[in-house]
């Protein structure tokens, strides 16, 4: 069955230093992976996809199939970061996602 | 562009109750999920409607029920209320023709259930 782990609920790091939030996931088929952000009073939003490759707001996520990991990372934390990260997996042939538990990110200044 | 509007925003039920929670999708957007999301836990996928029929579904039982109607808007039905069922219902529209996964959400619906 699809799983997705996200091991830290809160992860406290200082503006400037970098940042690491964990996903592993679990699922048989070919994964394809997301990384949704809930800022503080917004909704639910789509940060990034792993299919594009792309860096947003400096974040950036990598699928490792052998690790099968999907790690968020950006190198210098910034206090607008602050908020609550969901990686998610992509299932059932549809826009079925999968959701891991969340981290929430808080950067101290 | 109007986004995803649900309603109500918060709502108190009792044990055995029905609910009925409302999703306006986002325009040109033909398809809607539904998500619960208890306390301290990541959104669990309910079901997905396309073009009014359903379009899979998650590990809930049948007296969780929905519809799409022709505007493409949603209702999320929940009868006989357990107290387990208190969380945040949220409702997520996106287009076949968008990227895959890319999910707009609405703010939720808060379901408490006494």
């Amino acid at each position: 069955a699809q799983r997705v782990t996200q091991p830290e609920k809160l992860l406290s790091v200082f503006k400037g230093a970098p940042v690491e939030l964990k996903c592993n996931y679990s699922y048989s088929g070919s994964p394809e992976l997301f990384w949704y952000v809930q800022y503080s009073r917004q909704r639910l939003q789509l940060l990034l996809r792993h299919i594009s490759r792309e860096s947003i707001k400096g974040f950036t996520a990598d699928l490792n199939k052998g690790e099968t990991s999907f790690h968020l990372k950006k190198p210098f934390a910034q206090e607008e970061d602050s908020a609550m990260y969901y990686c998610a997996l992509l299932t059932g042939g549809g826009n079925k996602l999968t959701f891991g538990t969340g981290t929430q990110l808080k950067v101290e200044l | 562009e109007t986004g995803v509007t649900q309603s109500p925003t918060h709502l108190i039920k009792t044990r055995g109750q029905q609910v009925t929670l409302r999703c306006s999708s986002q325009s040109g957007h033909n398809t809607v999920s539904w998500y619960q999301q208890a306390l301290g836990q990541g959104p669990q996928f309910i079901f997905q409607y396309y073009r009014e029929e359903e379009n899979g579904r998650g590990n809930f039982p049948p007296r969780f029920s929905g519809l799409q109607f022709p505007n493409y808007s949603s209702e999320l039905n929940v009868n006989a209320l357990e107290l387990d069922d208190s969380a945040l219902y949220l409702c997520a529209s996106s287009t076949g023709q968008g990227i895959a996964g890319e999910l707009f959400f609405g703010e939720g619906s808060r379901l408490t259930v006494l």
